[in-house]
């Protein structure tokens, strides 16, 4: 079963609007990770988030990790066009990474 | 610096045949991992291989076997093929030593249509 929840599974922004997608996972982890892909092709990796971190930045991506909830969320600011794509969280626990189901992220023009 | 490359990038076969899917890492990582993605799912892990040993499996049936060669390059094998194995196939390349944090590099995928 898949490790990862994502919520929304879909989400349609205006450009230039921030787009916010959440992660929910069931067991401790050793970091949680966040990937692109675009139409059903390889993943992109975004961004990294130890267990000991809370938050962090890379350009236009936030990424926040609460492991008392066990969630984390990926917020892009300032949208665009080439945002479109679908988002998965994965977790990494014991050198496995499990990916959820993601987030179709469409941005309207 | 070639990234991750898989071929073939599409391939149809028919129910009870046989399949090979090939994968060529990173250049410098040691470790590649095989995942299968249905239709509006996320990637669901296979396995992991790391000095040419299987060392992680999902749950996936035997029917799905893979090697590592010397040179860090992988093969995922898909025997008794079912009409549920048609999905796109991704493989992962990372470094696997000790103390590595695995960030994945994922090929473009190869499409598998079982008929």
């Amino acid at each position: 079963s898949q490790q990862g929840e994502e919520d929304p599974q879909a989400l349609s922004i205006q450009e230039g609007e921030n787009a916010t997608m959440n992660c929910s996972y069931k067991t401790s982890i050793n970091n949680l990770q966040w990937y692109r892909q675009n139409s059903g092709r390889g993943l992109v990796h975004l961004i990294l988030i130890r267990s000991n971190e809370r938050e962090k930045h890379s350009g236009r991506l936030r990424v926040t990790l609460d492991t008392s909830k066990k969630s984390s969320s990926l917020l892009i600011t300032a949208s665009r066009a080439a945002d479109t794509a679908s988002y998965f969280c994965a977790v990494n626990r014991d050198d496995k990474i499990i990916f959820g189901k993601g987030t179709r992220l469409h941005i309207l023009p | 610096d070639a990234g991750v490359t898989q071929s073939p990038t599409h391939l149809i076969k028919t129910r009870g045949q046989q399949v090979t899917l090939r994968c060529s890492p990173k250049s410098g990582h040691d470790t590649v991992s095989w995942y299968q993605q249905a239709l509006g799912q996320g990637p669901q892990f296979i396995f992991q291989y790391y000095e040419e040993e299987e060392r992680q499996r999902g749950n996936f049936p035997d029917r799905f076997s893979g090697h590592q060669f010397p040179n860090y390059s992988s093969e995922l094998n898909v025997n008794a093929l079912l009409l549920g194995d048609s999905a796109l196939y991704l493989c992962a390349s990372s470094l696997g030593g000790a103390g590595h944090i695995s960030i994945q590099y994922f090929g473009a995928g190869t499409r598998l249509s079982v008929l």
